[in-house]
């Protein structure tokens, strides 16, 4: 079956710049999550759908980042004012309830000039 | 806050040797652990999940221990082959405190298994 899918996989930007990366979870799941990974460090969390709402979203690092999940299925991560730190590997990941096994996508690359 | 902490960094060794990776975090109000494995340039693959009520799990040459008391996990391989070759990191789903209701990862070790 399908798993967690992301696009792009990879994003190249310049600083000051607007980003979207999505993400489609695995059908039925309805737990996402967000995390970042920076090079030679494990993934930290960002924000957690349980259907439609931001069940936690205290991994946000500022207001620059918003995500939503409008109709309990895709999910979008959206970064405004790029800067240079906010390169990085956004993985997504889906489970089918908030305790169970998440399953994660390949992430996208997002590079910021 | 949960940490948690993986060593080795790093680890080279001989194809056919079995190894040991530990894994170890401070807060013991876990749901579950879960081993990944993560190959250059791509996303995660979970190897193995460990309810806190377990004490182990076990697929093909994989075995991954937890005590949840002492804050441990280890993952074990069996007779390494090259295409072990990867970074495998731990990470918790807390059951309680400012780490609840989400993964917490190591920063993960690289295994190197050479011919």
């Amino acid at each position: 079956g399908a798993g967690v899918s992301q696009t792009p996989s990879n994003k190249v930007t310049e600083k000051g710049k607007y980003v979207e990366l999505r993400c489609d979870p695995i059908s039925g799941h309805t737990a996402l999550y967000w995390y970042r990974q920076s090079l030679g460090q494990g993934p930290e969390f960002l924000i957690y759908f349980q259907g439609t709402g931001a069940a936690d979203d205290s991994g946000l690092p500022n207001d620059r980042f918003f995500a939503v999940r409008p109709e309990g299925s895709v999910s979008t991560l959206k970064i405004q004012r790029t800067e240079r730190g906010d390169s990085a590997v956004y993985l997504c990941a889906s489970s089918s309830d908030w305790y169970n096994e998440q399953f994660f996508g390949p992430g996208t690359r997002l590079t910021v000039l | 806050k949960q940490e948690v902490t993986q060593i080795p960094a790093a680890l080279s060794v001989p194809e056919g040797e079995n190894l040991v990776l530990n894994c170890s975090f401070t807060d013991s109000a876990i749901y579950n652990l879960q081993w990944f494995r993560q190959d250059p340039g791509k996303g995660l693959t979970s190897l193995l999940l460990i309810q806190s009520s377990q004490r182990e799990q076990t697929s093909g040459r994989l075995n991954a221990s937890l005590d949840k008391s002492s804050g441990r996990s280890t993952l074990y391989i069996a007779a390494s082959q090259p295409g072990d070759s990867a970074t495998y990191l731990c990470a918790v789903f807390n059951a309680g405190g400012t780490s609840y209701g989400k993964l917490t990862f190591g920063q993960g070790t690289i295994l190197t298994v050479h011919p």
